[in-house]
């Protein structure tokens, strides 16, 4: 069966240092993966988009990495901060038509 | 760049009430959009894609008679929770693909809705 797996339990760090969240999928074959996020009450807000022949792909202090192989992504927050604190979705899209299908998503807690 | 407005942000109702969502694109024109549902601390699951001028396509086990979605407009799409039962609590959130964007979706505040 399909599967998007995003680790359930909360990531705590120490603000400054680089947080890391990781999206695994099983029976999938995305043209391109998404990263959002989402804060409580609130609907998800776009981070960043990696193609299937993207490897990595940066935005400020954001960093994305796909590799199709281990059928995974990595998405790191670098030098973070309390208000990096949220929960984190990755959606993949197989096809054209937008259609995304999210993973459960981590929730990141950035202590000062 | 895009924003996609959606009314109410909460609602609480008597069971058996209808309830309606709405859900607009304020600033581009969407020819889709896609209604979600989720728990708490759950992911977001996809509900049904609302085509503009055509009916809505449904995800498996969702109810096309519970949940009545309406895209009249390429702005304006609308989720109607018929005869609300407590078990449709849930946070409802819209979202739209503007073209000139690309592939990413922008999404709605979300809807909170509770049934007593």
């Amino acid at each position: 069966s399909q599967k998007i797996e995003q680790n359930s339990e909360a990531l705590n760090i120490q603000e400054g240092k680089t947080a890391t969240l990781t999206c695994n999928y099983t029976n999938y074959s995305p043209a391109y993966l998404q990263w959002y996020r989402q804060d409580p009450g609130r609907g998800p807000v776009f981070l960043l988009l990696i193609r299937e022949n993207e490897k990595e792909k940066r935005k400020e202090r954001l960093k994305v990495t796909f590799d199709t192989t281990l059928k995974q992504s990595l998405f790191h927050i670098t030098a973070s901060q309390p208000a990096d604190s949220a929960t984190y979705l990755c959606a993949l899209c197989e096809n054209a038509g937008n259609m995304l299908t999210f993973g459960g998503g981590t929730r990141l807690m950035v202590k000062p | 760049g895009a924003v996609v407005s959606q009314h109410p942000s909460r609602v609480i109702c008597k069971s058996g009430t209808s309830v309606k969502i709405e859900c607009r694109s304020l600033d581009f024109q969407a020819t889709t959009m896609f209604w979600y549902r989720q728990f708490p601390k759950k992911s977001l699951m996809l509900m049904a894609t609302s085509n503009e001028g055509s009916k809505a396509t449904y995800e498996q086990g969702v109810e096309k008679d519970k949940f009545l979605i309406n895209h009249a407009s390429l702005t304006l799409s609308t989720l109607t929770v018929t005869s609300a039962h407590p078990e449709d609590s849930s946070f409802y959130i819209c979202s739209a693909a503007d073209r000139a964007a690309g592939e990413k979706l922008f999404f709605g505040s979300g809807t909170q809705l509770s049934v007593l």
